[in-house]
């Protein structure tokens, strides 16, 4: 089946500091990508919207100049939250849209990443 | 806007035992996909089934089956013969073409051994 991979898995790093989070699809090509960020016990709520070579389409609440979007290729996007403060904690999921093993386009999920802001 | 509800918070079975799981969604296009997702303790979002809107059928796979009606705009899910790997939470989600998933609140199972 498809994979896609998150680097880091996890991240500390100091308030005011920028944090970098990558999103792969290791077997297939994704036009598309998105960015959710997760509170605990809570749902998946939608970040943004990736296409390979244009600019992000953010969802209305999110600040697109601290969350960065950028999908270079049709295997990676990343996601750099800037001047990180605490209440940027939170466990941020990507996935990507594609097609596994030539069955139907589905999206696929990365393994998250939490990140801490100290 | 398509919105998802799921209004069971937690559910809890005894293994072996069956278990619905309730979602219900509003929107008006014919033509839409819907989906179960599990999110384990891992956090790693895993797709259990999934619906396109133009089946009749109902989706089913291995222990996962769906109650799909298309008219009550209602998603349930249904997994036979729980397994405590099934212990998870749950989310109900829509998706028309290849545009974002629109999530429900999720549901909490407990497999009681």
């Amino acid at each position: 089946g498809a994979v896609v991979s998150q680097h880091p898995s996890r991240v500390i790093c100091k308030s005011g500091t920028s944090v970098k989070i990558e999103c792969r699809s290791l077997d297939f090509q994704a036009t598309t990508m998105f960015w959710y960020r997760q509170f605990p016990k809570k749902s998946l709520m939608l970040m943004a919207t990736s296409n390979e070579g244009s600019k992000a389409t953010y969802e209305q609440g999110v600040e697109k100049d601290k969350f960065l979007i950028n999908h270079a290729s049709l295997t990676l996007s990343t996601l750099t939250v800037t001047s990180a403060h605490p209440e940027d904690s939170s466990f941020y999921i990507c996935s990507a849209y594609g097609t596994s093993g030539g069955t139907y386009n589905e999206q696929f999920f990365g393994p998250g990443t939490r990140l801490t802001v100290l | 806007a398509q919105t998802v509800t799921q209004s069971q918070p937690e559910m809890s079975v005894q293994e072996a035992e069956t278990v619905t799981l309730s979602c219900t969604y509003d929107t008006s296009e014919s033509d839409y996909y819907l989906f179960w997702y599990k999110q384990p303790p891992s956090r790693q979002m895993i797709l259990v089934i999934r619906q396109e809107a133009y089946k009749q059928q109902n989706a089913t796979e291995n222990r996962f089956s769906v109650n799909f009606q298309k008219a009550a705009k209602s998603f349930s899910l249904k997994i036979s013969d729980s397994q405590l790997g099934d212990a998870a939470m749950y989310f109900c989600a829509y998706r028309q073409g290849a545009q974002k998933l629109v999530f429900g609140q999720g549901t909490r199972l407990t497999i009681n051994p």
